[in-house]
């Protein structure tokens, strides 16, 4: 069955320093693969989006995601963390059958510390 | 009004009451889609309208009723509601299908159920 793994429920890091949240997925065929991101109040709003091609993809506010077929996993990353990016993040796997949907992770989220 | 609206933002019910959420998109996409985003859980769809055609209804409960007038408006009708139905419940939309394209989210109706 289709899943999608987030194993960090909450991450805190500093103001100024690196990020990096963890996605695994499990889906059978070739994976269209989405981030999401939830601002208190807020709606989702996508941050990239793989489909194929280039496994580094660049997305909005700076973050970028690498596919990684062989560890079935999609990471996303930023160099240096604002703290305009507290919210929830959510890692996604589209699925192609059943007339086609979206499968999301539990979330994770961040804090920044100043 | 742009993106993707939900009305109410906030609702409170009681058990025996009927209620309805509405959701609007002005962003000419085909596809709309109800979810249930609870805490510390994946987002869970419910429904999907394709073209005003319900696609998939994901063993939602008779108590939510959804209507897709056309391909703009989606409503989630509620009845006979139970206090675990307490939930923020999201509204999206999309060009073509879900697995493959971006959805647009709205912000949500906050539901608490007494």
């Amino acid at each position: 069955a289709q899943s999608v793994t987030q194993p960090d429920i909450h991450i805190t890091v500093s103001e100024g320093a690196s990020l990096e949240l963890r996605c695994n997925y499990s889906y059978g065929a070739t994976p269209y693969l989405f981030w999401y991101v939830q601002s208190p109040g807020q709606g989702l709003q996508l941050l990239l989006k793989y489909f194929s091609g280039d496994t580094l993809v660049q997305g909005i506010k700076g973050f970028e995601a690498e596919f990684k077929r062989s560890q079935s996993s999609f990471n996303l990353r930023k160099p240096s963390v604002h703290w305009s990016d507290a919210a929830e993040y959510f890692c996604a796997v589209g699925v192609l059958d059943q007339g086609g949907k979206l499968i999301f992770g539990q979330g994770t989220e961040l804090s920044v510390k100043p | 009004e742009t993106g993707v609206t939900q009305t109410p933002r906030h609702l409170v019910m009681g058990m025996t009451n009927k209620k309805s959420l509405k959701c609007e998109q002005h962003l000419g996409h085909n596809a709309m889609y109800w979810y249930k985003q609870s805490a510390k859980k994946p987002l869970e769809l419910m429904f999907v309208y394709n073209f005003k055609e319900q696609t998939e209804n994901n063993s939602v409960p008779s108590r939510f009723s959804p209507e897709c007038p056309n391909s703009s408006h989606l409503f989630l009708h509620l009845h006979t509601l139970q206090p675990e139905d307490s939930a923020l419940y999201l509204c999206a939309s999309s060009q073509g299908l879900a697995g493959t394209n971006e959805q647009f989210f709205g912000p949500g109706t906050r539901l608490t159920v007494l």
